[in-house]
């Protein structure tokens, strides 16, 4: 079975950072892209950044690139996702997800961690 | 940029026809992916690539996508359909991943 459990979320204030892991198990992890995507509460949902199985690709959204750094560690079967520079619109339940296919999109979805920033 | 478009809500009585819209420019040339998103839980893919349906989604569930608009369909919905439904898909490049922005969809 297909597991990704997210941690790392919390509050923080703007300009704070965070690190948000997602631990992967039931599938290869080496063999699937992985991708961060996020809902901020009661919105839809935004695709944040994405990584290649041997991390050599990766891709941001415009609102986070020079902020957000996604990373992955094959060896331990983990995603990360390091979040700087915080604003109070990247308040959001940051999804971990398995992406399935060549149009990068996600078959698989860990339960999501909250970011909330806020002073 | 790139932007795909969905009604905000839907409403079908049970066992009747729910028809989700989503339309965006380079759907001509992209696939649409479908996702249920039922409240307080994550998103489960219902339909991939126009409309082919993932192990497990029951088959009232189809899609289908002519010129710049993508159709999700559930067919004799019922009150467990209740959610919120989005859209996926890519700009012409490939560049841009975007969701639509959202159906939500009432059954009662």
């Amino acid at each position: 079975e297909v597991q990704l459990v997210e941690s790392g979320g919390g509050l923080v204030q703007p300009g704070g950072s965070l690190r948000l892991s997602c631990a992967a198990s039931g599938f290869t992890f080496s063999t699937y892209w992985m991708s961060w995507v996020r809902q901020a509460p009661g919105k839809g949902l935004e695709w944040v950044a994405n990584i290649k199985q041997d991390g050599s690709e990766k891709d941001y959204v415009d609102s986070v690139k020079g902020r957000f750094t996604i990373s992955r560690d094959n060896a331990k079967k983990s995603l990360y996702l390091q979040i700087n520079s915080l604003r109070a619109e990247d308040t959001a339940v940051y999804y971990c997800a398995r992406e399935r296919g060549y149009d990068h999109d996600v078959d698989y979805w860990g339960q999501g961690t909250l970011v909330t920033v806020s002073s | 940029s790139y932007e795909l478009t969905q009604p905000p809500s839907v409403s079908v009585s049970p066992g009747q026809t729910a028809t989700i819209t989503c339309s965006g420019d380079a759907l001509p040339k992209r696939y649409a992916y479908w996702y249920q998103q039922k409240s307080g839980q994550a998103p489960v893919q219902v339909i991939y690539e126009d409309k082919s349906r993932p192990s497990g989604i029951p088959p009232r569930f189809s899609g289908s996508s002519s010129g710049t608009m993508a159709t999700l369909t559930i067919s004799g919905a019922q009150v467990e359909d209740e959610a919120d439904y989005y859209c996926y898909s890519t700009d012409s490049s490939g560049n841009y991943k975007v969701f639509g922005g959202g159906t939500k969809l009432t059954v009662l």
